[in-house]
């Protein structure tokens, strides 16, 4: 069955630091899809990144970069100098069955202290 | 366009009473979802829709009933209500993206049981 875990449950950086937010995942899907979604404190869902299985490359959007490693089932989010705009829940999801399950993780809270 | 709009945004009942939760979407999207997210669990799938008249079961359907009469609608029914669907409801629509499913989601609604 299908599974995305976030172990940390909650993270706290200060200001400008470097943070990671880890993703592993469980497919037996050849063909899945991965996302990040920003939750915010005023509760809406906000989408970041989407990725295929089958294209391993990083990407780096701004101050986010995002590490896909099949070898290790993990797709993990890096924020580069930390805002406290960024504190917000983080969730990775995993779509598989071409869009009929999709599954995410119980989320990590990042918390950015000024 | 409006997006995802999900009617109500807060509702109280009391145990045993009913409710239907509207999301609807301007988007032409083919499939539509609903999940329920509560503290510590991320987000949990209830039901789906692929496509207008169809409906599936997700993660955690139980208590809960669907109907998808039209496109652009989405209806999620609550019969007899308890203190456990105490919960904040999220709806999402996605399309087809080079074979992805991105999902859009609507901004929630807060439901409490007493």
């Amino acid at each position: 069955a299908q599974k995305v875990t976030q172990a940390q449950t909650e993270i706290s950086v200060v200001e400008k630091e470097d943070v990671t937010l880890d993703c592993v995942y469980e497919t037996r899907d050849t063909t899945y899809y991965l996302f990040w979604y920003k939750q915010p404190p005023s509760g809406e869902l906000v989408f970041l990144i989407r990725r295929n299985s089958f294209d391993e490359q990083n990407e780096i959007s701004g101050r986010y970069s995002w590490n896909f490693q099949k070898s290790t089932s993990s797709f993990n989010f890096t924020i580069t100098a930390s805002q406290v705009v960024d504190s917000a829940v983080y969730f990775c999801a995993l779509s598989e069955n071409e869009g009929q399950n999709f599954v995410f993780g119980p989320g990590t809270r990042l918390s950015v202290l000024p | 366009n409006a997006g995802v709009t999900q009617t109500p945004k807060f509702r109280v009942l009391k145990t045993g009473q009913s409710m239907t939760l509207l999301c609807a979407q301007d988007m032409n999207h083919e499939y539509m979802y609903w999940y329920r997210q509560d503290p510590g669990m991320g987000l949990r799938l209830i039901h789906y829709s692929v496509g207008e008249g169809t409906t599936a079961k997700g993660e955690v359907p139980d208590g809960y009933n669907v109907s998808r009469l039209k496109k652009q609608n989405f209806l999620l029914g609550l019969e007899s209500a308890a203190p456990s669907q105490t919960s904040v409801y999220f709806c999402a629509s996605s399309y087809l993206w080079e074979s992805s499913y991105e999902q859009y989601f609507g901004p929630g609604t807060r439901l409490t049981v007493t």
